[in-house]
């Protein structure tokens, strides 16, 4: 079965710093990565994703992922965090070889951005 | 805006009742899916359609629960026989297929509550 982990329920970082939010994952084949955002009483909105190609993908708002297959990991970053980005982050897995049947995503249990002023 | 609208946003409703929830996906859409989350957790798959065929159905999906997306484009959700661990935000997403990519795109969710 596929599955995401975010190890940290919260990440606070200084605005102006840079900022990771952890996620690693497991497929039983190459996989396609996701990162979505959510503001309060909000759906999600999409950031980036990994399909293929080069491991730095470049997404939304300045951030950007990267892809470790070694590592299983997604991680996704922002050179110089804002006030703004304060939210909730969900990485999000499909394995593709499962089939055309099975599209559904499957998520993390997110990752709260806290950028102080 | 051309997005993914839901509506209601949300329903406060009484343990028993029958609820149903609209989605309204980006124009020419063939994929629309329905998810649940719960309060601190991600969001968990529920089924999802093609078109106006129901492809996949997650274990999640209690036979209280029905989905339909009749002529294609809108689809509804309704929940019978409600029950107080139906609470939740109920998202719907759509993606259009091209080749192997699609990128699914989430409305603004509705919040259940079942007092």
């Amino acid at each position: 079965a596929q599955s995401v982990a975010q190890p940290e329920d919260q990440v606070n970082v200084a605005e102006g710093n840079p900022l990771t939010v952890k996620c690693t994952y497991s497929v039983s084949g190459n996989p396609y990565l996701f990162w979505y955002v959510q503001y309060p009483n909000r759906g999600l909105q999409f950031l980036l994703k990994y399909i293929t190609g080069d491991n730095l993908v470049k997404g939304s708002y300045g951030f950007e992922a990267e892809f470790n297959k070694s590592q299983t990991s997604f991680h996704l970053k922002k050179p110089s965090a804002l006030v703004s980005d304060s939210a909730l982050y969900f990485c999000a897995v499909r394995d593709p070889d499962r089939g055309a049947g099975r599209r559904a995503l499957t998520f993390g249990s997110g990752t709260r951005l806290q950028v102080q002023p | 805006d051309t997005g993914v609208s839901q509506n209601p946003r949300h329903k406060i409703t009484k343990r028993g009742q029958n609820v149903t929830f609209r989605c309204d996906p980006i124009s020419e859409h063939n994929r629309l899916y329905w998810y649940r989350q719960t309060l601190g957790q991600g969001p968990e798959f529920l089924t999802y359609f093609q078109n106006e065929a129901q492809l996949e159905k997650s274990r999640l999906l209690s036979d209280r629960f029905s989905a339909e997306r009749p002529k294609g484009s809108f689809s509804t959700l309704e929940i019978q026989r409600t029950e107080q661990g139906d609470s939740a935000m109920y998202l719907c997403a759509s993606s259009f297929l091209s080749g192997f990519e699609e990128t699914q795109y989430f409305g603004p969710g509705t919040r259940l509550l079942v007092l």
